[in-house]
C-alpha cells in the first residue's frame, strides 16, 4: 500500500506565476488535508476536503490559494501569483473515512521557492 | 483558540539515554493527539496516536502518555540511539463532534542523539 504521494517534490516559481501541487491520498483513504510549514515555523493546518467537498477552510489565506479534491485524481493546492511569502513546504496528509480516530499520514511534501 | 507547547525546543545527549519529551495544550477538548518525527528535509513519520479516551500507547522502544485534563502529554524513550536524532512533533485534533477536525502543531523538539 502505497504512501501518500506530492508532487512535485520541489517547485521554483517566479513572482506573479500560478503553483499547483498534487497530492494522491493512500489507497481507501477520503479525506485530505493540507498543511504549510515556513521557515523556522510549526505546521499549520490550512484546509481540509473530502471527494468534491471542503470541509474546513479555515487555516487556508482569503486570497490567491485554493484548493479541490475531484471526484476522480489527486488533490489539488493551487497558489495563483505567487509572492516570495509563500515560500514553505506544504504538506498533504490523508486519513480514512469514518470515526477512525483521525489518525492522519503524511507525504514527503513539496518544497516551493519563490524567486 | 489551540495552542501547542513543546519543551524543550531542543535537546542533545549521550547515546543510550532514556529521555521525555513534553508537550501541552490550552483546550482540553481533544479528539486525539498524535506524536510524529520529522527528519531535515523529509516529510512527517507518524510514530503513536493516543485517542482522547486513552492514557497512554507503546511502540517500541517509544511510550506516550496522555493527562487530557492536565492538557499534557510525554514521549519517552527508551534507551536512546543516534537513528533517533530528529525533530519530534506533537499535534492534537480538537472534538468539533465530526472527529476529523485539522491538526495543531507544536513547534517541535529538536533531538540530537550524540555517539
Amino acid at each position: 500500500n502505497a504512501g501518500v504521494m506530492q508532487n512535485p517534490r520541489h517547485l521554483v516559481r517566479r513572482r506573479g506565476q500560478e503553483a499547483r501541487l498534487r497530492c494522491s491520498p493512500m489507497k481507501g483513504h477520503s479525506h485530505v488535508y493540507w498543511y504549510r510549514q515556513l521557515p523556522e515555523e510549526g505546521l499549520k493546518f490550512m484546509v481540509y476536503l473530502q471527494k468534491e467537498n471542503i470541509i474546513d477552510e479555515s487555516g487556508m489565506p482569503k486570497e490567491r490559494f485554493s484548493a479541490e479534491f475531484p471526484k476522480e485524481g489527486p488533490s489539488i493546492l493551487r497558489i495563483q501569483q505567487v509572492v516570495r511569502g509563500d515560500s514553505a513546504a506544504y504538506f498533504c496528509a490523508s486519513s480514512p473515512a469514518g470515526y477512525s480516530y483521525n489518525e492522519q499520514f503524511f507525504g514527503p511534501g513539496t518544497r516551493l521557492t519563490v524567486l | 483558540k489551540q495552542e501547542v507547547t513543546q519543551i524543550p525546543a531542543a535537546l542533545s545527549v549521550p547515546e543510550g539515554e532514556n529521555l521525555v519529551l513534553n508537550c501541552s495544550f490550552t483546550d482540553s477538548a481533544i479528539y486525539n493527539l498524535q506524536w510524529f518525527r520529522q527528519d531535515p528535509g523529509k516529510g512527517l513519520t507518524s510514530l503513536l496516536l493516543i485517542q482522547s479516551s486513552q492514557r497512554e500507547q507503546t511502540s517500541g522502544r517509544l511510550n506516550a502518555s496522555l493527562d487530557k485534563s492536565s492538557g499534557r502529554s510525554t514521549l519517552y524513550i527508551a534507551a536512546s540511539q543516534p537513528g533517533d536524532s530528529a525533530t519530534y512533533l506533537c499535534a492534537v485534533s480538537l472534538d468539533s463532534g465530526g472527529g476529523a477536525d485539522g491538526l495543531t502543531f507544536g513547534k517541535g523538539t529538536h533531538l540530537i542523539i550524540q555517539p
